[in-house]
């Protein structure tokens, strides 16, 4: 089955920098790879996502970028705002199947 | 739109007694909805798979009979865990899949807190 690898565990940044997550697959049948975003004590929210058909998506401080040959695919957050702190979870599915591979998780801190 | 319920979002009981959590799609109709528990700090561990009118099918390791999925509408998926002790203690949490929209998108609730002493 899929592995989803997920680094780093913990990321601090300082306000208005930029943080950098990164993911890792390994099966190429995988093609749908969305990132949530969790909050403490509250359930996964969709941020972004992207499908194997593209290499980068955006959205305003939000992009991911995907290269399918190398099966990774990373999120990147530009000007960091405290609201931003959170755990990040990335995951990869197919179309043939149902469930979806969570990575392990990155703790994200902004620091004001 | 694409917005998932959960009630309760906290719980607190003793051992031995069974616990229900609801999971409803509030705006659209879910072919299928996902349980997932979370531990502290941890990722979200998929319980089972559950599609509207057939049983739900469970992950390895994941007790059919401790952990019982109905899901008899499209907007409503329960579990219920029976007999619970305090090893049981975690986070809940349910996704839904939209039945007309995208084939992978995934929509999570808030999560139900279940705390068993």
């Amino acid at each position: 089955g899929e592995n989803v690898e997920q680094h780093p565990s913990t990321l601090s940044v300082q306000e208005g920098d930029s943080a950098v997550i990164k993911c890792t697959y390994s099966d190429s049948a995988s093609n749908y790879f969305p990132w949530y975003k969790q909050e403490l004590g509250k359930g996964p929210q969709l941020i972004i996502d992207i499908r194997s058909n593209v290499g980068e998506k955006k959205d305003q401080r939000i992009a991911v970028t995907l290269n399918k040959t190398a099966k990774h695919f990373s999120l990147h957050i530009t000007e960091t705002q405290p609201e931003d702190s959170a755990v990040y979870f990335c995951a990869a599915t197919s179309n043939t199947g149902n469930q979806f591979y969570f990575g392990t998780g990155t703790s994200l801190t902004v620091i004001p | 739109g694409a917005v998932v319920s959960q009630h309760p979002s906290w719980v607190i009981c003793k051992s031995g007694t069974s616990v229900k959590i609801e999971c409803r799609s509030l705006d659209f109709q879910a072919t299928t909805m996902f349980w997932y528990r979370q531990f502290p700090k941890q990722s979200l561990m998929l319980m089972a798979t559950s599609n509207e009118g057939s049983k739900a099918t469970y992950e390895q390791g994941v007790e059919k009979d401790k952990f019982l999925i109905n899901h008899a509408s499209l907007t409503l998926s329960t579990l219920t865990v029976t007999s619970a002790h305090p090893e049981d203690s975690s986070f809940y949490i349910c996704s839904a899949r939209s039945l007309a929209g995208s084939y992978n998108e995934q929509f999570f609730g808030p999560g139900t807190r279940l705390t068993v002493l």
